[in-house]
């Protein structure tokens, strides 16, 4: 089956740096790319649509300036989380929609735990 | 706009007892519909999914939902739970636009199996 995976999967940094997180479609090819925040004990929040060479979109909300989305390959695509403050811990998911499946089948990576301290 | 209700955040269920997980959603126009299993710590896997076709479906881990389209609901069951089903689980609907449709998610319901 479809694998995504992301890296890494727990991060603690410090107020103020810069975190860097990846999510790699394994086996298939993604020209889109989904990135999700979860707060504990609650739902999914889409913050933007990643698509292979072109500029990500943002959902409405979320600060593009402050979470920058990259997707240079068909297999990448990256989260970087600037200038990071505590109220930006959380968990991080993106998901990968595969080309070769039936429309709307999106594949989950395991998640990324983002604690700033 | 869609729109995902789930309408229990925590349904308490013992061993071997069936269950449901209710889930409806609005929409203005046709979606596919999906449920989701988050266990803790971990990403979401796919339970099922209704695009088309029979309204009952079949899953992994012996779940299975129903597609009303009277209702909009699309409420997921078990007829016997075991203990390793305790998890959070999300329904979701996405419409049929096409080019990588967003999922919208409902708020997700904790299942805890009790001996």
């Amino acid at each position: 089956g479809a694998v995504v995976s992301q890296h890494p999967s727990w991060v603690i940094c410090k107020s103020g740096t810069s975190v860097k997180i990846e999510c790699r479609s394994l086996d298939f090819q993604a020209t889109t790319m989904f990135w999700y925040r979860q707060f504990p004990k609650q739902s999914l929040m889409l913050m933007a649509t990643s698509n292979e060479g072109s500029k990500a979109t943002y959902e409405q909300g979320v600060e593009k300036d402050k979470f920058l989305i990259n997707h240079a390959s068909l297999t990448l695509s990256t989260l970087t989380v600037t200038s990071a403050h505590p109220e930006d811990s959380s968990f991080y998911i993106c998901s990968a929609r595969d080309l070769g499946a039936y429309p709307d089948e999106q594949y989950f990576g395991p998640g990324t735990r983002l604690t700033v301290t | 706009a869609q729109s995902v209700t789930q309408l229990d955040s925590q349904v308490p269920v013992f061993e071997e007892a069936p269950v449901e997980l209710r889930c409806n959603y609005s929409s203005s126009v046709s979606v596919y519909l999906f449920w989701y299993v988050q266990y803790p710590n971990q990403g979401l896997q796919l339970l099922l999914k209704y695009l088309s076709g029979s309204t009952l479906v079949k899953g992994i881990n012996g779940f299975e939902a129903e597609f009303n389209k009277s209702q909009t609901s699309f409420h997921l069951r078990k007829p016997s739970v075991h203990i390793s089903d305790t998890a959070e689980y999300f329904c979701a609907v996405s419409d049929y636009t096409g080019g990588g449709n967003k999922l919208t998610f409902g708020t997700g319901t904790q299942l805890k199996v009790e001996l």
